[in-house]
């Protein structure tokens, strides 16, 4: 595909329960980021990925949040034990190494009830 | 910290009048970038122009321009000749650097919601 793809497009999960984000960046972009936008406000930067490692953890919400790469493309974002608060939009980005411009997917609208 | 502003949380502009988009930072780097987004309903973010903190002119992309004060550490976006598509969440956006790869985290504003009207 030409952009950045994020699946699902909307998740609905009861608290407490494991939900796993999957973003597939764009072919050939190198570096990958996870950003969390909650209603009403701003994206929060949450981690980026260069190739398949994760030098940079530090937006993290908590330790039920995790993130892999595979490959050095697909990633997945992994919220354990799933809590109201963590009901937001999280939006994947790529970009290639060293580029100013992050490229966004249309986001996964998490809601736990 | 890096901090970006936006007073605006919502604007109402006639079709085709030009409209301009506030946006404060703050930082300690002398090297940085500033960046536009838009967000449609649709929510995902459209890149709209990017501003380098050394370049000297100010940025252009079609309708859009950046109005870049560099001792006002202030970087408005204005939009001419406005257009019912957008209507849409715009924000403002700085890089910052993460790591010695090169590769950076963006740090956002809370966003203006720009309804155009007909």
């Amino acid at each position: 595909g030409a952009g950045v793809s994020q699946s699902p497009s909307n998740k609905v999960t009861e608290k407490g329960k494991d939900v796993e984000l999957r973003c597939d960046p764009i072919s050939g972009h190198t570096a990958l980021y996870w950003y969390r936008q909650s209603l009403g406000q701003g994206l929060e930067f949450l981690i980026y990925f260069q190739g398949n490692s994760a030098p940079d953890k530090s937006g993290l919400p908590s330790d039920r949040f995790s993130a892999e790469r595979t490959g050095g493309s697909v990633s997945t974002l992994t919220i354990q034990r799933t809590q109201q608060e963590d009901s937001a939009v999280y939006l994947c980005a790529s970009s290639l190494v060293a580029a100013r411009t992050q490229y966004f997917g249309p986001g996964t609208r998490l809601l736990v009830l | 910290a890096q901090k970006i502003t936006q007073t605006q949380p919502g604007m109402f502009v006639q079709e085709k009048e030009a409209v301009t988009l506030d946006c404060t930072y703050d930082t300690s780097d002398q090297s940085y970038g500033l960046f536009w987004y838009k967000q449609p309903s649709s929510g995902e973010m459209i890149f709209l122009i990017y501003q380098g903190s050394y370049d000297e002119q100010n940025a252009t992309e079609g309708r859009y321009s950046l109005n870049f004060q560099k001792a006002r550490k202030s970087a408005n976006l204005v939009i001419s000749a406005s257009q019912l598509g957008d209507s849409a969440m715009y924000f403002c956006a700085m890089r910052e650097e993460l790591s010695n790869f090169g590769n950076e985290k963006l740090t956002f504003g809370t966003g203006t919601r720009l309804t155009i009207i007909p």
